[in-house]
């Protein structure tokens, strides 16, 4: 069955550093999203994207953060200047079809963010 | 405004005794999804299941059921049976289906089943 993938697992890093976080959603998937857990929290909505453009965006994804698809397969979240309040989990998470429709959101496995 | 509320925030039952996970949600959407998902300490995401807001019947998969009530605005979730393996913190969640599809998640009940 096709999953979403995340790299790495787990990321540690200093405070200030710029970090990528990779994710591959399922191939015929055209809606990708951002998600972050910080640890013993609920899990919150950062972004959405489609069409090569960001669809919405929460209050948490401010400027130190931007998403991309690089090479139409491979669907990143880059935080420029790491803050210790970046720590959480980052799920990525893909839909097939259109909003307001029915279609799944499937989330990828996550990646824990350790900033030091 | 959508919100999604569990109450209890943890949960502790001796195995084979029944457990019923709370959810009460708000939205202004006549069309709108609700949602359960696991995450067991590993922390990765398990989809349960997902209910659109014209399908009010009660669903069972094998030990999980689900009763959703649109008149209390309530989706609660009931474990029977339990097992030590369904130890996990649980997550209900909202998608308003007519203004955007991002999950609002509750803020998760953590649930313990001692052996």
């Amino acid at each position: 069955e096709p999953e979403v993938t995340q790299t790495p697992s787990h990321q540690v890093t200093q405070m200030g550093q710029e970090v990528i976080l990779r994710c591959v959603p399922i191939s015929n998937h055209l809606y990708f999203y951002w998600y972050r857990q910080i640890l013993g929290q609920k899990v919150e909505f950062l972004v959405s994207f489609y069409n090569n453009e960001i669809s919405e965006k929460s209050e948490i994804f401010d400027d130190q953060f931007s998403v991309e698809r690089p090479d139409g397969s491979n669907f990143t979240l880059k935080i420029r200047s790491t803050k210790l309040e970046d720590s959480a989990m980052y799920f990525c998470a893909s839909k097939e079809g259109v909003p307001q429709s029915s279609y799944e959101q499937y989330f990828g496995p996550g990646t824990r963010l350790t900033v030091t | 405004a959508q919100k999604v509320t569990q109450a209890q925030t943890e949960i502790s039952v001796v195995e084979k005794e029944d457990v019923t996970l709370d959810c009460v949600y708000e939205t202004r959407d006549t069309t709108y999804y609700l949602f359960w998902y696991k995450q067991p300490p590993s922390g990765e995401l398990v989809f349960l299941i997902r209910r659109n807001s014209f399908d009010e019947q009660n669903e069972i998969s094998g030990r999980y059921s689900w009763n959703f009530q649109k008149s209390t605005s309530s989706f609660n979730f009931t474990i029977t049976a339990s097992q030590v393996v369904d130890s996990a913190v649980y997550f209900c969640a909202l998608s308003e289906a007519e203004r955007d599809d991002k999950i609002i998640f509750g803020k998760g009940t953590r649930l313990h089943i001692l052996p």
